[in-house]
């Protein structure tokens, strides 16, 4: 089953405008993460923020960590065309807390695209 | 460093055939996990191996398998392959050290079973 649910499915946007996705999940994590998914192909990392943390940035990337809501949103500020992909939030199970075992439960992310 | 790859990219069986998947991770990394992708049901995680042992498997039928060689390498096999086993299988690898977790994909072999 799914352990995280993005939100909205789908988003269309002009180019220079910001972008705003969300994540829900329903079990205690160790941490969380964003990934971006270009058509077909294979994902790419964009970035990870752990439980204890409330926000983190990379670059116009913002992520935001709410483990009480267990929401996480994920801001990317002055979109481009090149930004259209989906994206998709993953999740760290507690449950594998000491890396004797590792797995990434992903959400059915959102496609964004950015209209130039 | 090289990037994760995967082979063979593209595949097209039939049903009741069998396929084997290869993945090569990033040099020094250890453990590789593997994940089905489909429209329908999204990423799924299918097995995550690390120093040629099985650590954890997901919720598919036996017919899926892998394993994973001294030098990092996995495979993984699908027999009697069904229509539903078309899709986008993803292999990932992650580096061995503490605090540590994102996870590198590779481009993705696409089957197609007919």
């Amino acid at each position: 089953s799914q352990q995280g649910e993005e939100d909205p499915q789908a988003l269309s946007i002009q180019e220079g405008e910001n972008a705003t996705m969300n994540c829900s999940y329903k079990t205690s994590i160790n941490n969380l993460q964003w990934y971006r998914q270009n058509s077909g192909r294979g994902l790419v990392h964009l970035i990870l923020i752990r439980s204890n943390e409330r926000e983190k940035h990379s670059g116009r990337l913002r992520v935001t960590l709410d483990t009480s809501k267990k929401s996480s949103s994920l801001l990317i500020t002055a979109s481009r065309a090149a930004d259209t992909a989906s994206y998709f939030c993953a999740t760290d199970p507690l449950e594998t807390r000491g890396g004797s075992n590792y797995k990434l439960t992903f959400g059915k992310g959102t496609l964004l695209t950015v209209n130039p | 460093k090289a990037g994760v790859t995967q082979t063979p990219r593209y595949l097209i069986k039939t049903r009741g055939q069998q396929v084997t998947l290869s993945c090569s991770p990033i040099s020094g990394h250890r453990s590789v996990s593997w994940y089905q992708q489909t429209p329908g049901q999204g990423l799924q995680f299918l097995f995550e191996y690390f120093s040629e042992t099985q650590r954890n498997k997901g919720n598919f039928p036996g017919r899926f398998s892998g394993r994973q060689f001294s030098n990092s390498r996995s495979e993984m096999n699908v027999s009697t392959l069904e229509l539903g086993d078309s899709a986008l299988y993803l292999c990932a690898s992650t580096p061995k050290t503490s605090g540590v977790y994102e996870q590198y994909f590779g481009p993705g072999t696409r089957l197609t079973v007919t």
